[in-house]
């Protein structure tokens, strides 16, 4: 089925620990955005990206990297993870609308 | 500062009971007012892009309209298959995305 494809689902890291996020998308949209979601907040623009070799920071960026590898996909990465990343974070693709992918449960101990 | 509130934070109603959603902003340069729906340990899906007061978009049970301070989302007659979280979020003048908290929608059989 088309759409966006968040890998992994769920993930507990340690503090200080490193990770990559995976998203990828088939539906040959320019833009793609990564997205944090935490309880009693709206989606909080991270990262995101116009088109394939373009990247710009959102509202919260601090601890966070990305790299759009190419048209489809787009990662992102957090190079020490602290407590305050736990979150779940989307990540979704524009043509007109919005489409999100499934989500990353992530825990930071 | 650009802003979405939406409420009630929650809403339980009844198989059949009719009720409406509300999502107030202040944005400079309103590009378009989006809905989506969210289901537990999913992605939020698109519902409805509203882009002008007085514009009304229906779906289903759903109907959106929007004026110019704030949105509606009407449920007519819902079913428990409705229960969600719906989500609410402005475009502004640089077409980025804010987001509101969302309402938690229970309907009880």
């Amino acid at each position: 089925n088309a759409g966006v494809t968040q890998t992994p689902k769920f993930q507990v890291l340690k503090t200080g620990q490193s990770m990559t996020l995976q998203c990828a998308q088939d539906m040959n949209h320019n833009s793609m955005y990564w997205y944090r979601q935490d309880p009693g907040m709206g989606l909080r623009l991270i990262y995101y990206s116009a088109s394939e070799g373009t990247t710009d920071k959102g509202e919260v960026p601090n601890g966070y990297n990305v790299s759009r590898l190419n048209k489809r996909e787009f990662s992102l990465r957090l190079e020490s993870a602290a407590p305050s990343q736990t979150s779940v974070y989307f990540c979704a693709s524009r043509q007109g609308g919005y489409t999100f992918g499934s989500g990353t449960r992530l825990t930071v101990v | 500062e650009d802003q979405v509130t939406q409420s009630p934070e929650a809403l339980r109603l009844q198989e059949g009971e009719s009720s409406s959603l509300n999502c107030s902003y202040t944005v400079s340069g309103l590009r378009g007012l989006f809905w989506y729906r969210q289901d537990p340990g999913k992605g939020p899906e698109f519902l409805f892009t509203l882009y002008s007061a007085g514009e009304e978009k229906e779906k289903e049970r759903l109907k959106a309209t929007l004026t110019k301070k704030e949105s509606f989302l009407h449920i007519t007659a819902p079913k428990p298959e409705d229960s969600a979280t719906y989500l609410c979020a402005v475009q502004d003048s640089n077409y980025q995305l804010i987001w509101g908290a969302g309402t938690k929608l229970i309907i009880k059989p």
